[in-house]
């Protein structure tokens, strides 16, 4: 099945630095890559996705890239901000047996900004 | 984005009492719900993929007999964990999604503790 890798597990930047978070998943087929941003107490929100017929997406101080043939897809944010902190995760799908599919999860990334 | 409504959001249940969580989506249609369960600090954990009309697929490691999962209709999936013990106390959540390679949309996830 789909193994998805998320490093690193806790990141802390200063106010205004670029934060990277990198993840390589492991089923060649997979064709989706959410990044999922969790606060405190909340449901995980989608703040980007990429498909694989493209290889990066951008969307104001957010972009994603993917690398399909070394299967890893990276989350950059510029300019943080105090209220970037959070817990990110990636995620990638997967076949789950015939037409059903299922999203397999890395173990997230802890981002403090620090003001 | 589309709504998904999870109930109730915390519960408390005595030890080998059986408890319902439920999981809708309110304005689409979602071919596929997903249930997961969240230790504090730690990832999405998925337990099992449930498809309209459709047995659930569990994860490996899941016992199915004591997380039931019912999946009657394209806007509502049920998960009940029964005779449920302390260490079952968590924080379940699940997703809902209408394709493959689209948002899945998170319920507001339900913190049982079990006493």
């Amino acid at each position: 099945g789909e193994n998805v890798e998320q490093h690193p597990s806790t990141l802390s930047v200063q106010e205004g630095d670029s934060a990277v978070i990198k993840c390589t998943y492991s089923d060649s087929a997979s064709n989706y890559f959410p990044w999922y941003k969790q606060e405190l107490g909340k449901r995980p929100q989608l703040i980007i996705d990429i498909r694989s017929n493209v290889g990066e997406k951008k969307d104001q101080r957010i972009a994603v890239t993917l690398n399909k043939t070394a299967k890893h897809f990276s989350l950059h944010i510029t300019e943080t901000q105090p209220e970037d902190s959070a817990v990110y995760f990636c995620a990638a799908n997967s076949n789950s047996g015939g037409s059903n599919y299922k999203l397999t999860f890395g173990k997230g990334t802890l981002l403090t900004v620090n003001p | 984005g589309a709504v998904v409504s999870q109930h109730p959001s915390w519960v408390i249940c005595k030890s080998g009492t059986s408890v319902k969580i439920e999981c809708r989506s309110l304005d689409f249609q979602a071919t596929t719900m997903f249930w997961y369960r969240q230790f504090p600090k730690q990832s999405l954990m998925l337990m099992a993929t449930s498809n309209e009309g459709s047995k659930a697929t569990y994860e490996q490691g899941v016992e199915k007999d004591k997380f039931l999962i019912n999946h009657a209709s394209l806007t509502l999936s049920t998960l009940t964990v029964t005779s449920a013990h302390p260490e079952d106390s968590s924080f379940y959540i699940c997703s809902a999604s209408g394709r493959s390679d689209t948002e899945a949309f998170f319920g507001q996830g339900t913190r049982l503790t079990v006493v």
